[in-house]
């Protein structure tokens, strides 16, 4: 089993829906989660980080934490052709050493 | 401007021709990390290092080694290149200490392809 799983995708969603993308973990220590978005031949960038188990929103994306089910989601509301990346998801264990990446989900956004 | 600088960004190299591909950042971070990216596998940690001349193996670091001398510099380092080491590769950096988020700062990636 892989330590973080993710769908590859594509995801396609028409421009103005809710794109949601999942991921599961498999460290029950595991204390922060964080989804990077990458344009194709660019680096990742942090786009959300969640600690608590919950909601936590910022514009449009909330990112939702389960960590009894280790799981972990981002939804992107209003989609936009701009978002249309690979989300990573990325968890960072209890001794804070490693920080493991899910292979990512390709998003499109259909204009 | 706060960055993760790395050189070279492509590169073509031969089997068996060491190569040194170097790493800075300005930010006063504490760990950092090389990572590969290969198409359906994501980023897999390479090497990590805590602070200065702590270093430990991620997941993938045969054929790969490092060095953190400097708080500013992680050097990936490949004696022996293969072409099963042809990949896209990531150096990160982020703080350590409590109270941080944890986020990973990225280089622009080092694009290496061992013939």
């Amino acid at each position: 089993q892989k330590e973080v799983e993710q769908n590859s995708g594509p995801l396609s969603v028409p421009e103005g829906a809710i794109a949601s993308l999942n991921c599961t973990y498999s460290d029950r220590g595991s204390q922060s989660f964080f989804w990077y978005r990458q344009y194709s031949g660019k680096s990742p960038e942090l786009i959300m980080f969640i600690y608590s188990n919950g909601d936590k929103e910022d514009g449009r994306f909330t990112a939702q934490l389960n960590k009894a089910s280790q799981y972990v989601s981002l939804l992107i509301r209003d989609s936009q052709p701009s978002d249309s990346a690979t989300y990573l998801c990325a968890v960072k264990g209890a001794g804070g050493f490693k920080t493991i990446f899910g292979a990512g989900t390709r998003l499109f956004v259909k204009a | 401007e706060a960055q993760v600088t790395q050189n070279p960004r492509y590169l073509i190299t031969v089997t068996g021709k060491k190569l040194t591909v170097t790493c800075s950042q300005n930010m006063n971070h504490e760990y950092m990390s090389w990572y590969r990216q290969d198409p359906g596998l994501g980023l897999r940690q390479i090497y990590y290092s805590m602070n200065v001349e702590v270093t430990d193996k991620g997941d993938v670091p045969e054929g790969y080694k490092v060095s953190r001398k400097e708080k500013r510099n992680f050097p990936l380092i490949l004696e022996s290149p293969s072409p099963n080491q042809t990949s896209l590769y990531f150096c990160a950096s982020r703080f350590s200490r409590q109270g941080r988020t944890g986020e990973l700062f990225f280089g622009e990636g080092s694009r290496l392809t061992v013939l």
